[in-house]
């Protein structure tokens, strides 16, 4: 089955303590993004990727980072979480810019 | 910069009535568009793009939007709603060569509510 895998579905961490939430596609997909989603914001853009080694940031890169060494893996990395990181978080991808994105299932991370 | 605005934060209709949900947005060069729906507790599901062509796009679920260049707008329609539509919407635009193609702008959203 086509899908995007993200790990965990919820966390709960304290301030400072360094996570790295997973996103897997088994699609070929060459493109690849991280959004959160708060009330009253919709999604915002955090990093995307538009190929391995590629990546750039979205709308709201601080205090987040990404990699992206295989097509199919797209990590992002909270080096030192803070409460206004506590969010929804969504990993997606598609096949191209003018193709539909396929989301995970989302990822919910409390940081208190 | 592109951006995209969703002016109503709730909309509500009874079952079988026609259902409208607004987009508007902003970009440098013909933007590709895009709707997608959130059900509760789940991740976004497309449901129809406009790139090029027809005016009037048709997707899943019954839904269909229309792509007006002179009033910048991308609603998102269906003739009658069930109650099995009430969810979260989003509007999403890209923008076109002199933008990013990477980055893709959300709307807020767009709580549908259908009522029985």
């Amino acid at each position: 089955e086509a899908q995007v895998t993200q790990n965990p579905r919820y966390l709960i961490t304290v301030t400072g303590k360094k996570l790295t939430v997973t996103c897997s596609q088994n699609m070929n997909h060459e493109y690849m993004s991280w959004y959160r989603q708060d009330p009253g914001l919709g999604l915002r853009q955090i990093y995307y990727s538009m190929n391995v080694e590629v990546t750039d940031k979205g709308d709201v890169p601080e205090g987040y980072k990404v990699s992206r060494k295989e097509k199919r893996n797209f990590p992002l990395i909270l080096e030192s979480p803070s409460p206004n990181q506590t969010s929804l978080y969504f990993c997606a991808s598609s096949q191209g810019v003018g193709s539909p994105l396929h989301f995970g299932n989302g990822t919910r991370l409390t940081v208190t | 910069a592109q951006s995209v605005a969703q002016p109503e934060d709730q909309v509500n209709v009874a079952e079988g009535n026609p259902l409208t949900v607004k987009c508007t947005y902003s970009v440098s060069g013909n933007p590709y568009l895009f709707w997608y729906v959130q059900y509760p507790n789940r991740g976004l599901q497309f449901l129809l793009k406009y790139i090029t062509g027809d005016n009037l796009v048709k997707g899943s679920y019954g839904f269909e939007a229309e792509f007006n260049k002179s009033q910048t707008s991308f609603h998102l329609k269906k003739p009658s709603a069930l109650v099995s539509d009430s969810a979260l919407y989003f509007c999403a635009v890209r923008g076109g060569p002199t933008d990013s193609w990477g980055k893709l702008q959300f709307g807020a959203g767009t709580q549908v509510v259908v009522t029985p």
